[in-house]
Order: structure tokens, then sequence, then C-alpha cells
């Protein structure tokens, strides 16, 4: 199995664009994290799915963000507009069962520069 | 605010020897997890203790809980440069789900 894949690796983009983060999860794993990892702010769960359907999205921290889970397979995280505080690592996690209760693996993350 | 936070922030040991972290929380748990970070990528997960264990070990790692304290630790034994790396301890308050994860320990191993 290849793991959680995310892309791009890097992004580098300029205040006001629109930017879309995707996620490929573990195939059989029905939940989904969107995480966000700064300095100041540590590890900050955004959202989570199961079965394809958000259960929480009080971590998204305002309307620009917004993250969308079409199909078992694939997850979006799309911040419009982006400003340089978005600067972050962006990590997507998926596990079997809760993921309270179960291993989350995570993806090697989304490293976001807004200038 | 972090349910979890780890104490302390930065520890530096030579190889050979033991580290211990320590992750305190809020309210009341299912489970705690451990996960390790090395520079520059994701987290990758340890070991999960459910809040009716006390200890649980894992090849050179030792975790223990204490619910009454609200408080997990994590003992690296015979560390190796390896092991070098940020440690997070994350809980799952009441079936929500989800994990909430604390600042992290950041682990230097010197050879």
């Amino acid at each position: 199995d290849a793991g959680v894949i995310q892309s791009p690796r890097h992004e580098v983009t300029e205040m006001g664009q629109e930017v879309t983060l995707r996620c490929k999860p573990i195939s059989g794993h029905d939940y989904l994290f969107w995480y966000r990892q700064t300095m100041m702010r540590g590890l900050e769960l955004l959202i989570y799915f199961n079965n394809n359907v958000p259960i929480d999205d009080s971590g998204m921290p305002e309307d620009r963000f917004s993250a969308k889970m079409p199909n078992a397979s694939f997850s979006t995280l799309k911040i419009q507009p982006s400003e340089p505080r978005d600067s972050a690592v962006y990590f997507c996690a998926s596990s079997f069962g809760s993921g309270g209760a179960n291993e989350q693996f995570f993806g090697p993350g989304t490293r976001l520069t807004v200038l | 605010s972090q349910q979890g936070e780890e104490d302390p922030q930065a520890l530096s040991i030579q190889e050979g020897e033991n580290a211990t972290m320590n992750c305190s929380y809020k309210t009341s748990i299912n489970n705690l997890q451990w996960y390790r970070q090395n520079s520059g990528r994701g987290l990758v997960h340890l070991i999960l203790i459910r809040s009716n264990e006390r200890e649980k070990h894992s090849g050179r790692l030792r975790v223990t809980l204490d619910t009454s304290k609200k408080s997990s630790s994590l003992l690296i034994t015979a560390s190796r440069a390896a092991d070098t790396a940020s440690y997070f301890c994350a809980t799952d308050g009441s079936n929500t789900g989800k994990l909430i994860f604390g600042q992290g320990t950041t682990l230097q191993v010197k050879p």
C-alpha cells in the first residue's frame, strides 16, 4: 500500500489566489482528517469525514476554507482567497474506524507558502 | 485549547540514555495515543493505550497512563540517534472520533 498520498508536496502562491490541496486516503479507510501545523499553533484538526460525510468542521478557520470528499478515495481542501497567515504544513490522515480509537495514518504533508 | 500538553518541550540526551516525555490532559479520555514526527515528515503512530490500561510496551517504548492524574508518559530506552524527532501525545476526548494533539516534545539524541 502506498499510504496516504498528498499533492502537491509544496505550494507557493500569492495572496488572493485560490489553493487546492489533494489527498488520497488508504484504501478501505472510512475516516479522513485534515490538519494544519504551524510553529505557533501546533497541530490543529480542521475537519474530518466519516464515509465521505463531513462530521466536524469546527476547526476550519473561516469561510475561506472548504473541504470536500466526493468519494472514498479522494478529498480536497480549498482556500479561497489565500492569505499569508494560511502559510503552514497541511496534513491529511486516514483511519479504519474512529480516529480517536484507532491509529491514524498521516500523509507527507503539503507545505503551503502564501506570499 | 490544547487537550494534551507535553513536558518537557525539548530534550537532549546522549545515545544509549533513556528519554522520558510526559503528557497531561484536561478532560476524561477513552484512549491516548503517541505519535512521532521526523523533521519534514508526517506523523507516525507509535502506541495506543486505553483508559483501562496502566502500562503498555512496544519494543523499546514503554507508555504509562494515570487517569487519576490525567497524565501519561512515554519512555524510550537505550535511545539511538534515529530516535531524534518530535513526539506528540493525542487524546480522543469523548467518543468524538477525533484526536486532539499536544504541542509535542522535541527529542535530540546525540551520537
